[in-house]
């Protein structure tokens, strides 16, 4: 009940197209959703995150869309470029960022 | 500045040999955290500590040892129990719900 799902765990876009990301979640007190971008050999960076009473969140190029009903969360990449080439990290929390639950990575390539 | 320190950016040691990984922050962060993460994989909760002198296991403690004995240090002891040691080490401390993560130091042991 604490797993997160992310998928695809590999994606492959053209410059300028959308990336999206999806993620699952069971447990219902999660609260807090962010993602994650790493690039090789860096730690990962917070993108952007999103909590359960709003829908979507944008912030530039990055969208995320939260279906609470559903229990999935996903992020979109708008026009999506090279330099958004990194993997990314779907996680979910529930207490004081004590109770991180981290999927397991989406590895993007966007091709010029 | 602000932010998380971790160093050596690269370690090399000798299988048998006990490894310390430093991880400093000075955002006044409560709770820290070490993570792992192997090529292509995702990241793995190694041990987390919510307060000075108070620290829990997480998933993947074994072979590892922590201290907490500052607020800003936190750092990660990579025993010779450990038996497969080489991988990349993330330090992480966060707020009330945000997780910031340092640079990470790469292990390898041969």
């Amino acid at each position: 009940q604490q797993q997160v799902k992310q998928s695809p765990q590999s994606l492959i876009v053209q410059k300028g197209g959308i990336s999206i990301i999806n993620c699952a979640y069971e447990n219902t007190a999660f609260d807090y959703f962010p993602w994650y971008q790493q690039f090789p050999g860096k730690g990962p960076a917070l993108l952007i995150a999103i909590r359960p009473d709003v829908s979507e969140k944008k912030e530039g190029r990055f969208t995320i869309s939260f279906n609470k009903s559903a229990k999935q969360f996903s992020l979109h990449i708008m026009d999506s470029q090279p330099g958004d080439s990194a993997t990314y990290f779907c996680a979910a929390d529930f207490g004081y960022g004590q109770n991180f639950v981290f999927g397991p990575g989406t590895r993007l390539s966007v091709l010029p | 500045d602000g932010g998380i320190t971790q160093s050596p950016k690269y370690l090399f040691r000798k299988e048998g040999q006990n490894v310390t990984l430093s991880c400093e922050q000075n955002l006044n962060h409560d709770a820290m955290y070490w993570y792992r993460q192997d090529p292509g994989q995702g990241l793995r909760l190694i041990y987390y500590s919510q307060i000075v002198n108070d620290f829990q296991k997480g998933d993947i403690a074994e072979g590892y040892s922590v201290s907490r004995e500052k607020k800003e240090s936190f750092p990660l002891t990579v025993t010779s129990a450990q038996k497969n040691p080489t991988a990349f080490y993330l330090c992480a401390s966060s707020t009330d719900y945000e997780q910031y993560f340092g640079p990470g130091t790469r292990l390898t042991v041969t």
